[in-house]
């Protein structure tokens, strides 16, 4: 079965390191996202892609990049890992308009 | 970034009661999703609509789509412990295939 999978599932690390979170995808979807989850904030988009070589800025993007060098991945890197990092990350793959968004199981980051 | 609002944020009922959830947005959607999450888990969806007074049944959830496709509601008739979740309502936005979604309402059924 077609499935979307995070790594790690969690992760501790300090202050000022950078830290890649796994994203990979079996749907063939050329649509993926990555959000964060917070308390009082729900779900919020940080970067998307529509296509390999396509990166997109969401709504709370600043630290963090994404690259998409083939369908099926799309890793997100903290570039110095700051305390207000510290969030649940879900990825997530959706083929077209009004179609399901799979999302992956989440990791949870702690900056310390 | 259009935004979705949802009411309430929490609702803690007992087995059996009714209960209606709100998304309401001043922007207008192509479409709404429902989703549902458990803790650890991804959001899962529920069911999508499209057309402006679109009413969708899926057992005892009952999902209506505004008539002028700014807002949707989720009706659950005898609520269940097994229906305690965090109900999400997205909708895409000005990104294209991006959702943006409502904060969401975390629901508890207790027996």
């Amino acid at each position: 079965d077609a499935e979307i999978t995070q790594s790690p599932r969690h992760k501790i690390t300090e202050t000022g390191r950078q830290v890649t979170l796994a994203c990979h995808q079996t749907w063939n979807h050329n649509n993926m996202f990555w959000y964060r989850q917070d308390l009082g904030h729900g779900l919020r988009l940080i970067h998307y892609s529509y296509g390999v070589q396509d990166t997109n800025k969401g709504e709370v993007s600043d630290g963090y990049s994404v690259s998409r060098s083939n369908t099926e991945d799309l890793p997100l890197t903290l570039e110095s890992a700051a305390s207000s990092q510290t969030s649940v990350y879900f990825c997530a793959s959706r083929s077209a308009m009004n179609t399901e968004a799979f999302f992956g199981q989440g990791t949870r980051l702690t900056v310390v | 970034t259009q935004l979705l609002e949802q009411s309430p944020q929490f609702l803690s009922i007992q087995e059996g009661e009714n209960l209606t959830v709100y998304c309401n947005s001043s922007s207008v959607f192509s479409s709404l999703q429902w989703y549902r999450q458990e803790p650890g888990e991804g959001p899962v969806l529920l069911v999508t609509v499209v057309t402006g007074g679109e009413v969708k049944k899926l057992k005892r959830l009952t999902f209506q789509f505004g008539d002028a496709r700014k807002d949707s509601s989720l009706h659950i008739t005898a609520a269940q412990p097994g229906d305690t979740g965090l109900y999400l309502c997205a909708g895409v936005g000005n990104s294209g295939y991006a959702l943006n979604f409502g904060k969401g309402t975390s629901l508890l059924v207790t027996p």
